[in-house]
This record gives C-alpha cells, sequence and structure tokens, in this order.
C-alpha cells in the first residue's frame, strides 16, 4: 500500500519555465490538496478538490492550476515559474471530514 | 479567518521527561483537530485526530485534548525519547471550510540524549 506518491521528488527550475507536479493515491479517498510550506509561513492551502471532477481555491492558488484527473490523480501546474514559487510541495489525501494523509513532497527551487 | 498558533515554537528537553505542546485557535467552530509530526526534510504523519464532539485521543505515549470552548489543545508526550525529535504541527478542520485544514506553524522539538 503506497499510500500518496508524488513525483518528481526534486525540480531545478529557470523563471518562466513551466511544469506539472503529479500526485497519485491509493487509499480510495474522495478529497485530493495541494499544499505549499515555506519557512514562517507554515502549511498553505494552494487548491484542493473535495470529489472527483471539482476544484476549489485555497488560500495562495495565484500563478498555479490543478487537474483532477480521476478519482486516484490530482496534479499542480505552474504555468510560467516565479522564484516566489520556490518551496516544498505537498500533495495530501482524505476521506471527507477524516485525517489527512500526506506525501513525501516536492522540493521546487526556480532560479 | 481562522488562525492557529502553536507554543513554543522550540522546545529542548532531556530524555524521559514528559512535556506539553499547544495549541490555540481563534475560531471555536471546527469539524476537527489533527496533530502531526514531521521529520526533517520528510513530509508530515498523522498522529491523532479529535473529533470536535470528543474531549481527547490516546496513542501510546501520546494524548491529545481538545477543548473548543476556550479554543485549545494540548498534545501530551510521556517519557520522551531522541527519537521523539520532530517538528509537531496542528491543524484544525472547519466545518464550513470545504474540508480545508487550517496549519500552525509547528513546535520543533528536541529530545536529548
Amino acid at each position: 500500500n503506497a499510500g500518496v506518491t508524488q513525483t518528481p521528488k526534486f525540480q531545478v527550475l529557470k523563471t518562466g519555465q513551466s511544469m506539472t507536479l503529479q500526485c497519485a493515491q491509493d487509499m480510495n479517498h474522495n478529497s485530493m490538496y495541494w499544499y505549499r510550506q515555506d519557512p514562517g509561513m507554515g502549511l498553505r492551502l494552494i487548491y484542493y478538490s473535495a470529489s472527483e471532477g471539482t476544484t476549489d481555491k485555497g488560500e495562495v492558488p495565484n500563478g498555479y492550476n490543478v487537474s483532477r484527473l480521476n478519482k486516484r490523480e490530482f496534479s499542480l501546474r505552474l504555468e510560467s515559474a516565479a522564484p516566489s514559487q520556490t518551496s516544498v510541495y505537498f500533495c495530501a489525501s482524505s476521506a471527507t471530514g477524516l485525517s489527512q494523509y500526506f506525501g513525501p513532497g516536492t522540493r521546487l527551487t526556480v532560479l | 479567518k481562522q488562525e492557529v498558533t502553536q507554543i513554543p515554537a522550540a522546545l529542548s528537553v532531556p530524555e524521559g521527561e514528559n512535556l506539553v505542546l499547544n495549541c490555540s485557535f481563534t475560531d471555536s467552530a471546527i469539524y476537527n483537530l489533527q496533530w502531526f509530526r514531521q521529520d526533517p526534510g520528510k513530509g508530515l504523519t498523522s498522529l491523532l485526530l479529535i473529533q470536535s464532539s470528543q474531549r481527547e485521543q490516546t496513542s501510546g505515549r501520546l494524548n491529545a485534548s481538545l477543548d473548543k470552548s476556550s479554543g485549545r489543545s494540548t498534545l501530551y508526550i510521556a517519557a520522551s525519547q531522541p527519537g521523539d525529535s520532530a517538528t509537531y504541527l496542528c491543524a484544525v478542520y472547519k466545518e464550513t471550510s470545504g474540508s480545508r485544514l487550517t496549519f500552525g506553524e509547528g513546535t520543533q522539538l528536541t529530545v536529548n540524549p
């Protein structure tokens, strides 16, 4: 049972480049989330998906797009990366209202 | 807007000590509260989840309490061990937030041998 998996683990981009962070869960959870974690700012929600086919903005959605491809997969896309998007990105999933389970994270550096 | 505060930001204790980590939140209309552990460079591991109707949850040496009316939760760690060294985060799930957790910034715990 893999839980929540994320790819890639590390990525370095130049300003203006685009990339997609992938997330998959095998726990049959309805809800999935993308967070970013920055020193002094804590964990902040970027986007979430309460169920397959729906997505909603979180606290810091600007500069990001998401796709809930199916029940298992939830991707996060940076269309034009900026240095302010240098962060650690975490994907999580949950059954509605219950414990959230986190992936190992993606460390992104934008030069 | 829900705000979650954790005090202290950092704590260093000798092995074997019992300790308490604090979490406070501004909006008491929460659905549940969750405590996580994060090791350096790793993701978050869920430790305990307390539903709003519960007062406490226990798992091994960990005990978490919840007082909704005062907007407080505590995580009690008994007989601390060096392996408990990590950052501990609390997060609240609000009833009308659409499944969103609001996190505190965490308490960095160091247990010295």
